[in-house]
């Protein structure tokens, strides 16, 4: 069964700092992977998508994502971090499995916290 | 450019009162879902159409209705509310196409208490 991991509920940084937030996946196939940000009282939107490629995604707000074949994660990282990055964060891999529905299974989120 | 509109942005029910939850999107996108959004679960999949006319179960379709009569349109019925309800509800949308790489845009939710 396909699934996606988010190890952190909480990462917390200083502002100025380097961020990671840490995604795991299991897929059989090809992975088709995305980030959203979720803001206080507001839907998801969308960061940025691996499809194939280079390993390096570049998204919106200063985000990028690595994608690792081997250690199958998809980590979100932000050289600088901002006071306004604080968010709900949340990883989502194409369910496959089931054919033409363009369904996401999406891990359970991870909260950032960047303090001034 | 509106995107996914919900409506309405708050509601509160009464244990055994039926409401509908309305969401249009404006970007003529043939796939659309409800999911709800509950603490320490993450987003879980309702119910989903992949076209005008079309609707399927999701995850967790217990409890819920759906219709999609227009391509625009996406509504959700709660028959007869129970308190488990009680939760965070987002309507998406998405292209068609090679649906592979298309991310799903979402509205700003519903937030429904059941008391």
């Amino acid at each position: 069964a396909q699934s996606v991991a988010q190890p952190e509920d909480q990462v917390n940084v200083a502002e100025g700092n380097p961020l990671t937030v840490k995604c795991t996946y299991s897929v059989s196939g090809n992975p088709y992977l995305f980030w959203y940000v979720q803001y206080p009282n507001r839907g998801l939107q969308f960061l940025l998508k691996y499809i194939t490629g280079d390993n390096l995604v570049k998204g919106s707000y200063g985000f990028e994502a690595e994608f690792n074949k081997s250690q199958t994660s998809f980590h979100l990282k932000k050289p600088s971090a901002l006071v306004s990055d604080s968010a709900l964060y949340f990883c989502a891999v194409r369910d496959l499995g089931s054919s033409n529905t363009g369904k996401l299974i999406f891990g359970q989120g991870t909260t950032l916290q960047v303090k001034p | 450019n509106a995107g996914v509109t919900q409506t309405p942005k708050f509601r509160v029910l009464k244990t055994g009162q039926s409401m509908t939850l309305l969401c249009a999107q404006d970007m003529n996108h043939e796939y659309m879902y409800w999911y709800r959004q509950d603490p320490g679960m993450g987003l879980r999949l309702i119910h989903y159409s992949v076209g005008e006319g079309t609707t399927a179960k999701g995850e967790v379709p217990d409890g819920y209705n759906v219709s999609r009569l227009k391509k625009q349109n996406f509504l959700l019925g709660l028959e007869s509310a129970a308190p488990s309800q009680t939760s965070v509800y987002f309507c998406a949308s998405m292209a068609g196409g090679f649906i592979g790489n298309q991310p799903q845009h979402f509205g700003d939710g519903t937030r429904l208490s059941i008391l």
